[in-house]
């Protein structure tokens, strides 16, 4: 089954920029989409389609995706922003969805 | 508004049986497919099952295909996660969650409901 391989935490000081990483077999050529969940929440999608953002979400936001790696850029971090961060794809190949193994992010 | 609610979930012996529900409202719940997602105390997320819009296409997790199926009623805008020979493994949060109409992704989640496998 497809493995979507995420660090376990990144802790960035207020106002840096924080990158988390989604790493997968040729994930490149797959649509990645990220979550951000905040403790006893349920989980809210932040970035779509590699790169493309949900109405509401700030431009703080932002991903890419290439090769076997996927990043979810988070700019200006501030305390609000901590939180588990999901990437998350459609394996077509067995028609399951598969999460990322989670990344916490620490201001 | 769109809405999920999940109920059902509590206390089950292992080898128990357990039926959750997820009452949709805010959008047209026969147009969309539906997810179930679960998360284990401290765990990540984890991807259950799913069915399309009429129920007819189903799709399960290895870890729980022969003992969950998943079920739709349009006429009640509800859908259902009937769960047997529960594992303490299958222990967490059970969320359900609408899939994106043009991206498989999971845009509006419920608040999720506990399920604890224990003796």
């Amino acid at each position: 089954s497809y493995v979507l391989t995420q660090p376990p935490s990144v802790s960035v000081a207020p106002g840096q920029t924080a990158r988390i990483t989604c790493e997968g077999n040729n994930i490149g050529r797959k649509s990645v989409h990220w979550y951000q969940q905040k403790p006893g929440q349920a989980p809210v999608v932040i970035v779509y389609d590699d790169s493309d953002r949900p109405s509401g979400i700030p431009e703080r936001f932002s991903g890419s995706n290439s090769g076997n790696t996927a990043t979810l850029i988070i700019s200006r971090v501030d305390a609000g922003d901590e939180a588990d961060y999901y990437c998350q794809l459609w394996d077509s190949s067995s028609d399951h969805y598969v999460f990322g193994t989670g990344t916490t992010v620490t201001v | 508004e769109v809405q999920l609610v999940e109920s059902g979930g509590g206390l089950v012996q292992p080898g128990g049986s357990l039926r959750l529900s997820c009452a949709a409202s805010g959008f047209p719940f026969s147009n969309y497919w539906i997810h179930w997602v679960r998360q284990a105390p401290g765990k990540g997320l984890v991807w259950v099952s799913r069915t399309n819009n009429d129920g007819s296409t189903t799709e399960y997790a290895d870890s729980v295909k022969g003992r969950f199926t998943i079920s739709r009623d349009n006429a009640k805008n509800t859908l259902y996660l009937q769960m047997k020979s529960l594992r303490a493994e299958d222990t967490a949060v059970y969320y359900c969650a609408r899939e994106n109409a043009g991206y498989d992704f999971a845009d509006y989640w419920g608040q999720g409901t506990l399920v604890t496998v224990s003796s």
